[in-house]
């Protein structure tokens, strides 16, 4: 299955640690999207990127939060001194092409205590 | 940001009725994707749609492209209890890099 592969599934982190969810995308597709989903309600656009650039970050908070999809290895989103309201689901997705259908993950659970 | 408004937002029937749903937005989109996300997963891609007016079908999945590109429907025939789950609809603004996701419209199907 060459889908999209997030790691952890799950990842539980104290207030004030790092948090780095990692996003490998589908084979053959080089943009990467980042969303954002809390219970009950949609998923909200983070960040777009591709290989070595970052697109389109107007949904990233300013601070604490980055992410980069280097030229190999998987894309990275990186959260630092996590607090309490950053507990959520984030979705990675990818595309062949900008613009185009996107194909999800099963994405990381964020549980910050 | 966009916003995407689906309706209904939740919907109870039962199995075999069929159903339909629908997203509008105030602006202009180039392309309509249509998702199933159930507890736990991620969305997974039903239907994509490109042109104004276009229709298409997947299975007992039918969705169309709206004429004025600022709304979509997805209707679903003859619902089983594995349809169950939340639809989003999405897409990218005209020039734009980001795809907006709609507020979902949650189906239950009764046995």
């Amino acid at each position: 299955n060459a889908g999209v592969m997030q790691n952890p599934r799950h990842l539980v982190r104290r207030r004030g640690q790092e948090a780095r969810l990692r996003c490998s995308p589908m084979k053959g597709h080089s943009h990467v999207y980042w969303y954002r989903q809390l219970p009950e309600e949609g998923l909200k656009f983070m960040v777009y990127l591709q290989k070595e650039n970052i697109i389109d970050e107007s949904g990233m908070p300013k601070e604490r939060f980055s992410a980069e999809f280097p030229k190999e290895g998987p894309s990275i989103l990186r959260i630092q001194q996590v607090v309490r309201g950053d507990s959520a689901a984030y979705f990675c997705a990818s595309s062949p092409i900008g613009n185009e259908k996107l194909f999800f993950g099963s994405g990381t659970q964020l549980s910050v205590l | 940001g966009q916003q995407l408004n689906q309706s209904p937002q939740s919907m109870f029937i039962q199995e075999g009725e069929d159903v339909s749903m629908n997203c509008t937005s105030s602006s202009i989109f180039n392309t309509w994707l249509w998702y199933k996300q159930e507890p736990g997963e991620g969305p997974v891609l039903l239907i994509a749609l490109y042109k104004a007016g276009e229709l298409t079908s997947n299975g007992r999945l039918t969705a169309q492209f709206g004429i004025t590109r600022k709304d979509s429907f997805l209707n679903i025939s003859a619902s089983i209890p594995s349809d169950v789950g939340i639809y989003f609809c999405a897409g990218p603004l005209v020039g734009g890099n980001q795809f907006y996701f709609g507020t979902g419209t949650s189906l239950t199907v009764i046995p």
